[in-house]
């Protein structure tokens, strides 16, 4: 079946730093989500990428969704203590409908 | 304010008894959808609805029973829980399954003893 997997799984940040974490999937895909956790929190939808190739920016996150539709990053800029949590991307199959969330990255940042 | 409830927040319980956790959403929303989250292994799909009177299987149902009489409410059931049901609990809605982001409850912290 479809699967979604992000890297790292854990990603220690000194604040003030830019990292970047990634989503692959084995599959082609139609759209693809992205969700911030909150430690306690509940998932909170970011944003969603549909086209081949698509960049989009919120603030200090940039979003990115391959040109094969495969895969799609996140890059923040200069980490701040309040990007602390969970990210997690989630995949539509190509042809498809069902959503299909990755493991997660864990941002932890240092100040 | 457009949301998800869920109720309880926490709940500890006895192996076997039958127990619900209450999902409702305000946003008339078609679709609606229940998760686990355990560490190491994300958010599963437990059951999902397209709409009323339309329920489905996610990944994990083994255990679980659902109900989609109403638009709003999606109630969860656990008919007899294990202690392998100890687990957070979300539930979801989206105005479509795939193309819309969704909006999750505040979750549900469940311990079964």
């Amino acid at each position: 079946g479809q699967q979604v997997m992000q890297i790292p799984q854990y990603q220690h940040v000194q604040e003030g730093e830019d990292f970047t974490t990634y989503c692959n999937s084995s599959t082609t895909l139609s759209n693809i989500q992205w969700y911030k956790q909150r430690p306690g929190g509940h998932p909170v939808f970011l944003i969603q990428l549909v086209k081949s190739g698509e960049v989009k920016k919120q603030k200090r996150l940039t979003f990115q969704f391959g040109e094969a539709k495969k895969n799609s990053s996140l890059h923040i800029t200069a980490t701040q203590t309040t990007d602390v949590g969970t990210y997690f991307c989630a995949g539509v199959k190509a042809a498809g409908n069902k959503l299909t969330f990755g493991g997660g990255t864990r941002v932890l940042v240092k100040p | 304010e457009a949301q998800v409830t869920q109720n309880p927040r926490y709940l500890i319980t006895v192996t076997g008894k039958k127990l619900t956790v209450t999902c409702s959403q305000n946003m008339n929303h078609e679709y609606m959808s229940w998760y686990r989250q355990d560490p190491g292994l994300g958010l599963r799909q437990i059951y999902y609805s397209m709409n009323v009177e339309v329920t489905d299987k996610g990944d994990v149902p083994e255990g679980y029973k659902v109900s989609r009489k109403e638009k709003r409410n999606f109630p969860l059931i656990l008919e007899s829980p294990s202690p392998n049901q100890t687990s957070l609990y979300f539930c979801a809605s989206s105005l479509r399954r795939d193309s819309f982001g969704y909006t999750f409850g505040s979750g549900t912290r469940l311990t079964v003893v």
